[in-house]
């Protein structure tokens, strides 16, 4: 297992077109968690999932956005009609439940012209 | 709401030098905090946190609830410890840690050693 892997790496858009992430956490990692990073911030959490079920929404996480982790295994979020303003790095995380550390993927950089 | 504070952006030492990276926070309950270190071109991980009280490549880091603090140090640094550093905060959950709650990150702090 490579760890969690985030695809695309690098995403440009022009401004009011829809994008998807995709994000493939460690395998039997029942938790997954979306962060937005802007620069010189550090990461902002999104939302996070128990197996299939989104526990959390940031109020970040406005109605263009929408995540789904459908099977319980990889996780898509989805913007749509995006706005300059989401040009940031979207990073994945996973976990086991319980007490055990979120692993964080390489993150997709999106830019939006 | 909870709240962590890096007050600085940039530190830079030279090879052998102690260094320390504050990080305070707010939280109304009982946190968990962290330390994550992002190295050039690699992902962020995990350096430290609180509750296992360890001493991760030579870095430490107290938790001091009076002070609301949980500031990283170490006592001679490394050219290799070059790197972006984050301060975060959970909060406790069910297993009395915050590990898989949600992470409220600083703004994190580039340290910078030179030879």
């Amino acid at each position: 297992d490579t760890g969690v892997s985030q695809d695309p790496r690098h995403k440009i858009t022009k401004r009011g077109q829809n994008v998807t992430f995709r994000c493939d956490p460690i395998s039997e990692h029942n938790r997954l968690y979306w962060y937005r990073q802007t620069l010189g911030q550090g990461p902002e959490f999104l939302t996070y999932f128990q197996n299939e079920a989104q526990l959390e929404k940031s109020r970040l996480l406005s109605d263009r956005f929408s995540a789904e982790r459908p099977k319980g295994s990889f996780s898509t979020l989805e913007i749509q009609r995006t706005e300059q303003g989401d040009s940031a790095m979207y990073l994945c995380a996973s976990s086991l439940v319980g007490p055990f550390e979120q692993y964080f993927g390489p993150g997709t950089r999106l830019t939006v012209t | 709401a909870q709240r962590v504070t890096q007050p600085e952006k940039l530190l830079s030492v030279f090879k052998g030098a102690p260094v320390e990276l504050k990080c305070n926070y707010s939280y109304s309950g009982s946190p968990e905090l962290f330390w994550y270190v992002q190295y050039s071109r690699q992902r962020l991980q995990l350096l430290l946190r609180h509750i296992s009280r360890e001493s991760i490549k030579g870095f430490t880091a107290d938790l001091n609830k009076g002070e609301t603090s949980f500031h990283l140090k170490k006592p001679f640094a490394q050219e290799e410890d070059s790197a972006m550093y984050y301060c975060a905060l959970s909060g406790q959950d069910f297993w009395g840690t915050g590990a898989n709650s949600k992470l409220t990150f600083g703004k994190g702090i580039t340290l910078s050693v030179r030879p």
